[in-house]
């Protein structure tokens, strides 16, 4: 197994902003893109963001474009979600999620990490 | 956006029966670019199946993917015990990439 240990999840207040990391070892981080996937409690899963191996290149989903940023320090082997103007509805359990390319796209998330708690509540 | 249905929703099959599992996309998967997911309780998701029929690393023989185009399958050949799970597929061949809703395979 390849380990992701993700980190940075809690309560905030509508409106507050978060920063996740998601920590990887046992591959060469820069070989590939990552990405975060979310879980709303009791639901399926959707894609949220994701970055090249060389983080010159990012996506968005259109539910999170404008107020999540996704980067990362391939010195660090470390990839990050920043996440401003936090809503209610993006309350959810995060993953990070290791691509099977280095470009973004078209590439299936061959590693998982176990995820962090997101919750937006006043 | 291609959006996927899978169905059922709930399968309950007994322990060494065979299960199938639907995933129908709304338009076709360039390349077949299909993937399947097992997710257990408290879990993350673990990569069954990727490119519609090819097994992961570490993904047992009893699982097979198959099908093309809109309509492809998750076969599970004598479930075991430790089968019961959700799983979900996924296409990765246009973005954004989606997931479909999810079978929860259960114990009948």
């Amino acid at each position: 197994e390849v380990p992701l240990l993700e980190s940075g999840g809690g309560l905030v207040q509508p409106g507050g902003s978060l920063r996740l990391s998601c920590a990887a070892s046992g591959f060469t981080f820069s070989s590939y893109a990552m990405t975060w996937v979310r879980q709303s409690p009791g639901k399926g899963l959707e894609w949220v963001a994701s970055i090249s191996g060389r983080g010159d290149v990012t996506e968005y989903a259109d539910s999170v474009q404008g107020r999540f940023t996704i980067s990362r320090d391939n010195s660090k082997n470390t990839v990050f979600l920043q996440m401003s103007s936090l809503r209610v509805e993006d309350t959810a359990l995060y993953f990070c999620a290791k691509d099977s390319l280095l470009y973004v796209g078209r590439a299936y998330h061959s590693r998982w990490g176990q995820g962090t708690l997101v919750a937006v509540s006043s | 956006e291609i959006v996927l249905t899978q169905s059922p929703d709930t399968l309950s099959v007994s322990p060494g029966e065979r299960a199938t599992l639907s995933c129908r996309a709304s338009q076709s998967v360039s390349s077949n670019f299909l993937a399947w997911y097992q997710q257990k309780p408290g879990q993350a998701p673990r990569l069954l199946i990727h490119t519609a029929s090819d097994r992961g690393t570490a993904t047992p023989d009893r699982f097979s993917g198959s099908g093309s185009g809109t309509d492809f399958t998750l076969t599970i050949n004598r479930v075991d015990p430790e089968d019961f799970a959700v799983y979900y597929c996924q296409q990765y061949g246009s973005s954004p990439r989606t997931f479909g809703q999810g079978t929860r395979l259960d114990f009948k």
